[in-house]
């Protein structure tokens, strides 16, 4: 199972939106409503910020959104915080019963 | 407060075999799905295993099929990865995590395995 495509990094100044892709197949990200976004920051485990392509947990914060067309999903802050630099990774669950995650991308906020 | 600690990690020689446990607190452990994820140094995550909460599904990946095994004890919320036959690219930091649906909503600090010679 080949990882989902991230871009390596995106960058953005306090304030501004920006949108990160996660480009799978139609055996992955097309084909189930299973994708999820993690954000990690140096040296910490993974925290859950979107499920099921739109969804968030209870206490993330309602600048985080999630979407999905077709292969490709996005995830896009807004009212970008310094706080928000760190690593974002995707995530789809699989029809061979199995998880694939993204290469992960590096946010900057300038 | 909701936790999962894994234990375990240590250097290894290639060829050699390790064990590590993931414990888990405050939440129903025995009703819950469970996972190994690693992250190799300075790369992205990758899932590993997947078990179900009775133990009667079990999935993982085909880079550790036949290597690794996922096991649990629920009397004890602990959970186990068994791996055998370690190379150097299996060198990362191991995350037990839970996963409700088909995300991974409460992960572990981490452990590090490090196969060397």
């Amino acid at each position: 199972q080949s990882a989902l495509t991230q871009p390596a990094s995106v960058s953005g100044s306090p304030g501004q939106s920006i949108t990160i892709s996660c480009t799978g197949t139609s055996s992955d990200v097309g084909g189930f409503n299973y994708v999820s976004w993690y954000q990690q920051h140096p040296g910490k485990a993974p925290k859950l910020i979107i499920y099921d392509v739109f969804k968030r947990p209870s206490g993330v914060s309602d600048r985080f959104s999630g979407s999905k067309s077709g292969n490709a999903a996005s995830l896009t802050i807004s009212g970008l915080l310094p706080e928000d630099e760190s690593d974002y990774y995707c995530s789809s669950y699989t029809s061979r019963s199995s998880w694939v995650f993204g290469g992960g991308t590096k946010l900057a906020v300038l | 407060e909701v936790q999962l600690v894994e234990t375990g990690g240590r250097l290894v020689q290639p060829g050699g075999s390790l064990r590590l446990s993931c414990t888990a607190s405050a939440f129903t452990f025995s009703s819950s799905n469970m996972n190994w994820v690693r992250q190799a140094p300075g790369k992205g995550l990758e899932w590993l295993s997947y078990i179900s909460s009775s133990s009667l599904s079990i999935y993982q990946a085909d880079s550790v099929k036949g290597r690794f095994t996922i096991s649990r004890d629920n009397a004890k919320n602990s959970l186990y990865l068994q791996m055998n036959s370690l190379r150097v690219e299996d060198t990362a930091v191991y995350y037990c995590a839970r996963s409700q649906l088909a995300a991974f909503d409460i992960w572990g600090q981490g452990t590090m395995v490090t196969v060397s010679s």
